[in-house]
């Protein structure tokens, strides 16, 4: 079974500074997506990054990007410029359904992350 | 503007008693999916389904039922068996392309079972 470790609860940053949150899964397949979601108090859970297994570019959206190194089944999540609303729990969630067709999502358990003024 | 909606966002109820978790979607998603959230825990599914009339178990299905008679409702039904069913759960869906599409999700219903 695939799992998904967030090594991190909590973590803090001011804004405008620049935070890392780590992720690493488990996975003996070739093809899968990753994710990163975000809920934030109002416990909404928003789509943040994808990244397709198969590619090397890492993905980008605005101020969030990832570092993707599949050897390494690491997956993290950069945020620059960090902002008050950034705000919120952060998922890091796999999904291998290639042979399934579906999405089911394996996420991990999360990292709380905290902007302040 | 599409979406999915969750009714009710508080939910209480007696210990035995089952309850019902609606789900509905109009964004003409195929498959629909329902996690639950323990503090904690991060999320974990329950049940899912890409079909009308078709549904699989999740990781943690026993003490839980659904149903999808139409594509839009996808409700669940949190039965007595249910051994810790205070919890927050969460509704989702995605397009039929399945594999790797981003899961749109509702906004929770908080169950408390006292």
């Amino acid at each position: 079974a695939q799992t998904v470790t967030q090594s991190q609860p909590e973590m803090s940053v001011q804004e405008a500074e620049t935070v890392t949150l780590s992720c690493t899964y488990d996975t003996s397949e070739n093809n899968y997506y990753l994710f990163w979601y975000k809920q934030p108090p109002s416990r909404q859970m928003i789509l943040v990054i994808r990244q397709e297994a198969y590619k090397q570019q890492n993905a980008t959206e605005n101020r969030f990007s990832v570092n993707f190194q599949k050897a390494a089944k690491s997956f993290s999540l950069k945020i620059s410029d960090s902002q008050l609303g950034d705000t919120a729990m952060y998922f890091c969630a796999f999904n291998s359904g290639e042979n399934s067709g579906y999405s089911t999502l394996t996420f991990g358990k999360g990292t709380m992350l905290l902007v302040s003024p | 503007d599409g979406g999915i909606t969750q009714s009710p966002k508080y939910l209480f109820r007696k210990e035995g008693q089952n309850v019902t978790l609606s789900c509905e979607q109009n964004l003409n998603h195929d498959a629909m999916y329902w996690y639950r959230q323990d503090p904690g825990q991060g999320l974990r599914l329950i049940y899912y389904s890409q079909i009308v009339n078709d549904f699989q178990k999740g990781d943690i299905a026993e003490g839980y039922s659904v149903s999808r008679e139409k594509k839009e409702s996808f409700p669940l039904t949190v039965t007595s068996a249910q051994k810790n069913p205070t919890a927050f759960y969460l509704c989702a869906s995605s397009t039929q392309q399945g594999f790797g599409s981003p899961l749109h999700f509702g906004n929770g219903t908080r169950l408390t079972v006292t």
